[in-house]
């Protein structure tokens, strides 16, 4: 059984930076394409960030509203990925759940429980 | 950026009911869609992917159907645990988009 879990949430000002972390267990953590998807209160789903597997480039892509913003990372000797925030809005106040993607990262089958991040002054 | 819209927003329904939620596609997907259920404060749960295949330990009352633009999921018996939000996700280019969610409540 896979699990994954979320730290690092908090709150943090107006243009202010946050990185979020993820270990992930019980999977074969190196070939997996990794996700952060988020969920502002009260609000639906948004997919924020995938990460690629090494041997596939390790390749990054990013919603646009958090492009240039934004950098999710993988450490494949501690099983974790990384969501580094910079310039943070308050709009980027929501609860982020990190994901394990399907064939080539499609859908999302393995979620962690979630961490918040509240950007207010 | 393909948009989702799912009809209809919210249903109630009484246990034993058939529940069919829409997902439309603003282009074609294929059969590039997924569907979740979440429960309030918990971490959505993957039901259906590539359109009609079933999640593994997901029960068979479940199923999903459709390609193109137009896909559904039906509950074939609604059950007191699939009072829910269910939530369609595209993965056909990115970014991967979700729908807004059909929540169902007890009628």
């Amino acid at each position: 059984e896979v699990q994954l879990v979320e730290s690092g949430g908090g709150l943090v000002k107006p243009g202010g930076s946050l990185t979020l972390s993820c270990a992930v267990y019980g999977s074969t953590f190196t070939n997996i394409w990794m996700s952060w998807v988020r969920q502002a209160p009260g609000k639906g789903l948004e997919w924020v960030a995938r990460i690629k597997s090494k041997k596939d480039g390790e390749t990054r892509d990013y919603t646009a509203p958090v492009n240039g913003r934004f950098t999710i990372s993988r450490d494949d000797l501690k099983r974790t990925v990384s969501l580094q925030m910079i310039s943070l809005k308050t709009d980027d106040t929501a609860v982020y759940y990190c994901t394990t993607g399907g064939p080539w990262g499609t859908y999302f089958d393995n979620w962690g429980q979630g961490t918040l991040v509240t950007v207010s002054s | 950026a393909i948009q989702l819209t799912q009809s209809p927003s919210s249903l109630s329904a009484s246990v034993g009911d058939r529940v069919t939620i829409t997902c439309r596609a603003s282009q074609g997907i294929s059969s590039g869609l997924a569907w979740y259920q979440q429960k309030p404060g918990k971490a959505p749960k993957l039901l259906i992917y590539d359109a009609s295949s079933l999640e593994s330990g997901v029960p068979s009352r479940f199923s999903g159907s459709g390609s193109g633009t137009d896909f559904t999921l039906t509950i074939s018996s609604l059950q007191p645990e699939d009072f829910a939000t269910y939530y369609c996700q595209h993965f056909n280019i990115y970014p991967f988009t979700f729908g807004p969610g059909t929540k169902v409540d007890i009628k």
